[in-house]
């Protein structure tokens, strides 16, 4: 079992829809959980960054994590063709190494 | 928000020659960066951790000697793919440890060995 999983997808939806992005995960020692874009091609751009359990809210983004179901999550309101693109949700514990375990990324593609 | 550059942004070379790729940090000073290698359609894989001034973590696996990692200062790591074959063109990628020890990635070296 990984430790983090999240579909894959595709997931395809229509210009201005909602859109709920999840992943689910198996190591309690996981503190820090984060939302990155990646565009085809490109590096991961930062979205999201949250500590231990709650919600977020950046613009259209918003997170939600939820530590005693081990699960996460974002939502995309208003969906913009500009929003296509995979989504990869990250995690790490509070060690100092910083390194982050990495969700096989869900890729979105929303429809004008 | 905090900007990572790498250079070059793509590169092509003959088997056997080593290749070297810059990670920069523009706006903060990074004393961890981080070395992925990406292949397509696939997640990011960790290959090493460099903190400035000491030796590169290696993951396990990957070959610390095919991949020579130099974090010469808090701005600056360098990748170097030594006798590069056709089975290391991949996508690389870097990413810098800012003061929240959140990650900003560079925009990635496609590297393609012939």
């Amino acid at each position: 079992q990984k430790e983090v999983e999240q579909d894959p997808g595709p997931l395809s939806v229509p210009e201005g829809a909602i859109v709920s992005l999840n992943c689910t995960y198996s190591n309690s020692a996981f503190q820090y959980f984060m939302w990155y874009r990646q565009y085809s091609r490109k590096g991961p751009e930062l979205l999201m960054y949250t500590y231990s359990s709650g919600n977020k809210e950046d613009g259209r983004f918003t997170a939600q994590v939820d530590k005693s179901s081990k699960y996460i999550s974002l939502f995309i309101r208003d969906s913009q063709p500009s929003d296509s693109a995979t989504y990869l949700c990250a995690m790490r514990s509070s060690s100092n190494t910083g390194k982050l375990i990495f969700g096989q990324g869900t890729t979105l593609q929303v429809k004008p | 928000g905090a900007v990572v550059s790498q250079h070059p942004s793509r590169v092509i070379c003959k088997s056997g020659t080593s290749v070297k790729i810059e990670c920069r940090s523009l706006d903060f000073q990074a004393t961890t960066m981080f070395w992925y290698r990406q292949f397509p359609k696939q997640s990011l894989m960790l290959m090493a951790t460099s903190n400035e001034g000491s030796k590169a973590t290696y993951e396990q696996g990957v070959e610390k000697d095919k991949f020579l990692i130099n974090h010469a200062s808090l701005t600056l790591s360098t990748l170097t793919v030594t006798s590069a074959h056709p089975e290391d063109s991949s996508f690389y990628i870097c990413s810098a440890m800012g003061v929240y020890n959140e990650q900003f990635f560079g925009p990635g070296t496609r590297l393609t060995v012939l």
